[in-house]
């Protein structure tokens, strides 16, 4: 099983429409949890992070942890071509010797006008 | 505000010579995170160092790969006798402290060939 799970995709939505990404994890240790942008031949950039159950909300980006069910999520909405990406998800235990962030594989998104 | 700086940006080697990248981090910012990017698959952590420090080498092959951060000038990861299955994208992030955001440098992609 691997530490951070996602559906690689593609996740296809029309413009205008909400894209929900997933991701889960099996260290229930975990404290930390980003969401990272990367566009094609790019760097990963961050979108959102999150330490607490519930829901954060950044303009049209929310993302949404439950660490009973080892979950995390991010919508995205009124969705733009300009979001069409690859969305990765990233996990930090919450040991206090490293900082190092497990990734999953990543969600391709394609948003078609 | 510099992001974090990664060079060279495109490195092609022979195999069995050596790579050299660098990287400098964010002003203000002591946390350096080394990651590859295989062809097609996710990023995986290397190393996570300070100033002077290995901290956690986890993620490094135990062979040909090592990685500073000395007190002065730039984190470096070094690859002796480079073999094709070392073409990768290679992404260093830093951090103000443990517990904070990573931010990734544009990534040097090495080709071997």
């Amino acid at each position: 099983q691997k530490e951070v799970e996602q559906n690689s995709g593609p996740l296809s939505v029309p413009e205008g429409a909400i894209a929900s990404l997933n991701c889960t994890y099996s260290d229930r240790g975990s404290q930390s949890f980003f969401w990272y942008r990367q566009y094609s031949g790019k760097s990963p950039e961050l979108i959102m992070s999150i330490y607490s159950n519930g829901d954060k909300e950044d303009g049209r980006f929310t993302a949404q942890l439950n660490k009973a069910s080892q979950y995390v999520s991010l919508l995205i909405r009124d969705s733009q071509p300009s979001d069409s990406a690859t969305y990765l998800c990233a996990v930090k235990r919450g040991s206090s010797n490293t900082g190092k962030l497990i990734f999953g594989q990543g969600t391709t998104l394609q948003v078609k006008p | 505000n510099a992001g974090v700086m990664q060079n060279p940006r495109h490195l092609v080697r022979r195999r069995g010579q050596e790579a050299r990248l660098r990287c400098s981090p964010m002003k203000g910012h002591s946390h350096v995170y080394w990651y590859r990017q295989l062809p097609e698959e996710g990023l995986k952590f290397m190393v996570y160092l300070q100033k002077e420090n290995i901290i956690d080498e986890s993620g490094m092959p135990k062979e040909r790969f090592s990685a500073e951060f000395p007190k002065e000038g730039p984190s470096i990861l070094r690859i002796q006798q480079v073999v094709r299955g070392d073409s990768a994208a290679y992404f260093c992030a830093s951090s103000q402290d443990i517990q904070e955001t990573q931010y990734f440098g544009p990534g040097t992609r090495l080709l071997v060939l």
